[in-house]
């Protein structure tokens, strides 16, 4: 069956620190995959998305960059953490969006 | 821009009541999607619905489409507690670029009240 991990659910790190968040999906081959970041009592913002290995479209400008080093892994990361980061950081999946999006559990992060 | 807005912010209801919750866009989709987020956890695909339906069912839910009003509604037959949660509808379309995006309403939190 089809699953999706992300890890880990919560983390606390003091600004300027690094940042690597991992979601890994199984059950599927070639997904899209995303990264969201929602603010409390808002909805989703989209960070980045991936149609493949290596290819990374980042859709809003930030302190945050992503990786898709195998086809069913998607890296978060940051080298300086700033207070703005934090937030609720979810990752996502879908075929070609036809059936929906399944996510991840999320990863509550907090900078500090 | 293009997006999804849910209405209303907020619902309180009691438990067995039906619950409605609209979304609004503003340019042509591909379909529309509605999601259950429980506090704290990720968000859980309800129902999608594409641009040449009207009406779906799943269980105890009912969306609606009306593409001529660009709008949706999610119905909740017999709410239970369980059923609390916000709510979120997101659009698929293709954007100017002719990419393929999908924009998020707010969201409508729901209480369902024993």
């Amino acid at each position: 069956s089809q699953t999706i991990h992300q890890w880990p659910a919560t983390l606390v790190q003091p600004v300027g620190s690094p940042l690597s968040l991992e979601c890994t999906v199984e059950g599927t081959s070639n997904p899209n995959l995303y990264w969201y970041r929602q603010a409390a009592g808002r909805g989703l913002q989209l960070l980045f998305y991936s149609v493949g290995i290596g290819q990374i479209s980042s859709e809003v400008p930030q302190n945050l960059s992503a990786s898709r080093p195998q086809d069913r892994q998607f890296i978060l990361s940051s080298k300086k953490l700033l207070l703005s980061d934090s937030g609720f950081y979810l990752c996502a999946w879908s075929v070609l969006g036809e059936w929906g999006y399944t996510f991840g559990s999320g990863t509550r992060l907090t900078v500090v | 821009s293009q997006q999804g807005e849910e209405d209303p912010q907020a619902l309180s209801i009691q438990e067995g009541e039906n619950a409605t919750m609209n979304c609004s866009y503003k340019t042509s989709i591909n379909n529309l999607q509605w999601y259950r987020q429980n506090s704290g956890r990720g968000l859980v695909h309800l129902i999608l619905i594409r641009s040449n339906e009207r009406e779906k069912h799943s269980g105890r839910l009912r969306v609606t489409l009306d593409t001529s009003k660009k709008s949706s509604s999610l119905l909740i037959t017999a709410s239970r507690a369980a059923d609390t949660a916000s709510y979120f509808c997101a659009t698929d379309f293709y954007n100017a670029g002719n990419n393929r995006k999908l924009i998020w309403g707010l969201g409508t939190s729901l209480a369902v009240n024993p």
